[in-house]
Formats: structure tokens, sequence, C-alpha cells
């Protein structure tokens, strides 16, 4: 199924490297969040966007930066990556914020070296 | 702002038993709580939710009850079977406001 699809599926990289990891959802949902999981798997919300307005952000470092083209696309920069920055991040979308299930992508398995 | 605990974090039951898994939550405010399963190296999938006004909810074998006074609410598995061992993850949502997940139960069911 491609409702919520995220590429890419695994990105390895050195630390100090800028990446970005993609997000579409073919669902017509007003709401879009990202996600991160770490080897604990504790599932820690970190963005979320309201019809390209951003409506949460978490206590993330500013090398996180989150951007929606729009309502379709939530787009996840993140700058001078770090070992710690090691995670799966899944992106998310939902008809509307908070009130009903969130639609989960497949996830983009992260690795710093 | 929210608090989700669940509990336990780890619960292997024998395949055909039960398994419950509880959640309490610290907003009273909070009207929506979804349960995920997250099957390994998969995404988290709904598996059943439940709103405030609504005490219990069930679908096929699994079943979900909520206690707003008490602020808990449990997820309820019956006839486990291999199929259903996978991460469980309760969640709380306050009106207009973001999800609270709780930390996760690894379910493993022996066959």
């Amino acid at each position: 199924d491609t409702a919520v699809s995220q590429t890419p599926k695994y990105l390895v990289t050195q630390m100090g490297n800028d990446k970005s990891i993609k997000c579409e959802q073919n669902l017509g949902h007003d709401t879009m969040y990202w996600y991160k999981q770490d080897s604990k798997k504790f599932l820690k919300i970190m963005f979320s966007y309201n019809n390209k307005e951003l409506i949460i952000n978490e206590t993330v470092p500013n090398r996180f930066s989150p951007k929606s083209p729009d309502k379709a696309h939530l787009n996840l920069h993140i700058n001078s990556l770090e070992l710690g920055d090691s995670a799966v991040y899944f992106c998310a979308s939902s008809p509307e914020f908070s009130l009903y299930e969130q639609y989960f992508g497949p996830g983009t398995r992260l690795t710093v070296t | 702002g929210e608090n989700v605990e669940q509990h336990p974090s780890t619960l292997s039951v024998q395949e055909g038993d039960s398994a419950v898994i509880k959640c309490t939550y610290s907003d009273s405010a909070s009207n929506y709580f979804p349960w995920y399963k997250q099957e390994l190296g998969k995404r988290p999938q709904l598996i059943i939710d439940i709103r405030s006004n609504v005490g219990e909810k069930k679908d096929q074998r699994i079943a979900v009850t909520l206690n707003k006074t008490a602020k808990h609410f449990s997820l309820h598995i019956t006839e486990t079977q291999p199929e259903d061992s996978a991460v469980y993850f309760c969640a709380a949502s306050p009106p207009f406001n973001k999800f609270y997940f709780g930390s996760g139960t690894k379910l493993n069911v022996k066959p």
C-alpha cells in the first residue's frame, strides 16, 4: 500500500553531513507528522503540520527543519548529522489534528557513522 | 502536558491464553485513545481505538476498556496467536493536541 510513502527507506551517512527524508501521502489528509523511534522503540513526536502550517514543534535540535511544500508532502531536512540522530524516522498523516487514526509511512532507518 | 504510562514493557504468553496491556494517562481532557501494533521492522498500525464517551469496544479477539474516572485504559487480546507477537503502543490525545504515546509493550506469544 502506498497511502503514506517515505524515501529513502535506508540512509547511511557520516557525521557532519546534511540529509533529507521525503514523505508523501495520497489520502487527502490535512495533518502530517514526523516521529523519531529510537533503539528502545519509544515513539516521540517531532513536528506536526496542518494544511502546510507548523502546529507542533517539539524540543528537537534546530538542525532538524521540516518543510511542507503542499498538504500532501512533509519533508525533513537534517543538518550536521550526529551519532545520536541514528534512529527510525516515521512520517504519518491523519484527516484532522489529533482526532483520528494516524497512518504511518514505512519508516526511514537512519544510521550515522 | 499529558503523560502516558504503559505496563508491562514485556509480556510473554502461551498461545491461546489472553494478554492484557494497561495504560494510564494524566490529562482528564484526553478524549481519544488508540492502540497501535508494530511488527518487527514494520510501521505502527492502528488495531483499535476508543473515544471518551464509550467505556468498552470490541473487535473480534481484541477489546479495549476505558475508565475515565481512574484515567486508565486497557487492551485485551483473547485466544492469542503467534502472529499477535509484536510491540503494542497505547496513546492518548487531548482535543486539538498531539498524540502522547506510551513506551510500548513487547508481546511474545509462544506456540
